[in-house]
C-alpha cells in the first residue's frame, strides 16, 4: 500500500522558516493535505489540495506539491505552531485514506 | 456549526466488540458528497484511518481491518456507528470521528474518545 513519509521532527527559532516535508511515489499527482495537531486536541486542518486554507488559518501557512515530495511550510514561525503536522492522501489503488507519521515542529 | 461527538465504552475486554458512536449536527448524511468516518490514534502514535460511510450508503475500510470493521448509520438520529469485533491491546487508542464533503480531507473532527483494551 502507498506509504507517506515524514520526518520525525523540525526545531525552529522564533520568526523563522519551517518546512515539513512528506514523501510519497509520484504524490505530486495526488491530492495532499495536512493537519496540525497539538498536544491533547484532536487534529485540525491547515491545507487542503495541495495548497488551499480553509478560513481561519493563517497566511503564514503554505503549501505546495510536487514529484515525490509535498512540503508545508509555516513563515515567522511561532510559538503556538509548536504541534504534531500529518499529511494525508486518498490513495485510489488501495481504495483508503493514508497518513504520514507525522512531524513534530518544536519552536526553540 | 458542525459538530461531532464520539461515545460509547471507554474500557474492553480483549476479544470483545467495540461500539462507537458518533451523534453529529450542522449537516445531513444525505446531502451529495457527505462522509463520516472514523480515524484513531495510539497514544505517541500516528494518525489511523479505520473507516467511511459516504451520503449513498457507500462504504470504505482500512484493508487490513476490513474483516474487523463495520460502519453503518442512523440516520433518524444523526448517527454514524463504528463496531470493531475482536479487540486487541494494540487498538487500544483515540478514536475520532471525522466529517468531509466535497474533497477526501476532514474538515471536522470529534474531540475524540479514548479506548482502552485491557483485562
Amino acid at each position: 500500500s502507498y506509504v507517506l513519509t515524514q520526518a520525525p521532527s523540525v526545531s525552529v527559532t522564533p520568526g523563522q522558516t519551517a518546512m515539513i516535508t512528506c514523501g510519497g511515489t509520484n504524490i505530486g499527482d495526488k491530492s495532499v493535505h495536512w493537519y496540525q495537531q497539538k498536544p491533547g486536541q484532536a487534529p485540525i486542518l491547515v491545507v487542503y489540495d495541495d495548497s488551499d486554507r480553509p478560513s481561519g488559518i493563517p497566511e503564514r501557512i503554505s503549501a505546495s506539491n510536487s514529484g515525490s515530495t509535498a512540503t508545508l511550510t509555516i513563515s515567522r514561525v511561532e510559538a503556538g505552531d509548536e504541534a504534531d503536522y500529518y499529511c494525508q492522501v486518498w490513495d485510489s489503488s488501495s481504495d483508503q485514506e493514508v497518513f504520514g507519521g507525522g512531524t513534530k515542529l518544536t519552536v526553540l | 456549526q458542525i459538530t461531532l461527538k464520539e461515545s460509547g465504552p471507554r474500557l474492553v475486554k480483549p476479544t470483545q466488540t467495540l461500539t462507537l458512536t458518533c451523534t453529529f449536527s450542522g449537516f445531513s448524511l444525505s446531502t451529495t458528497g457527505v462522509g463520516v468516518g472514523w480515524i484513531r490514534q495510539p497514544p505517541g502514535k500516528a494518525l489511523e484511518w479505520l473507516a467511511l460511510l459516504f451520503w449513498d450508503d457507500d462504504k470504505r475500510y482500512r484493508p487490513s481491518l476490513r474483516s474487523r470493521l463495520t460502519i453503518g448509520k442512523d440516520a433518524s438520529k444523526n448517527q454514524v456507528v463504528l463496531n470493531m469485533t475482536n479487540m486487541e491491546p494494540v487498538d487500544t487508542a483515540t478514536y475520532f470521528c471525522v466529517y468531509r464533503q466535497v474533497g477526501d480531507y476532514y474538515d471536522f473532527w470529534g474531540q475524540g474518545a479514548l479506548v482502552t483494551v485491557s483485562s
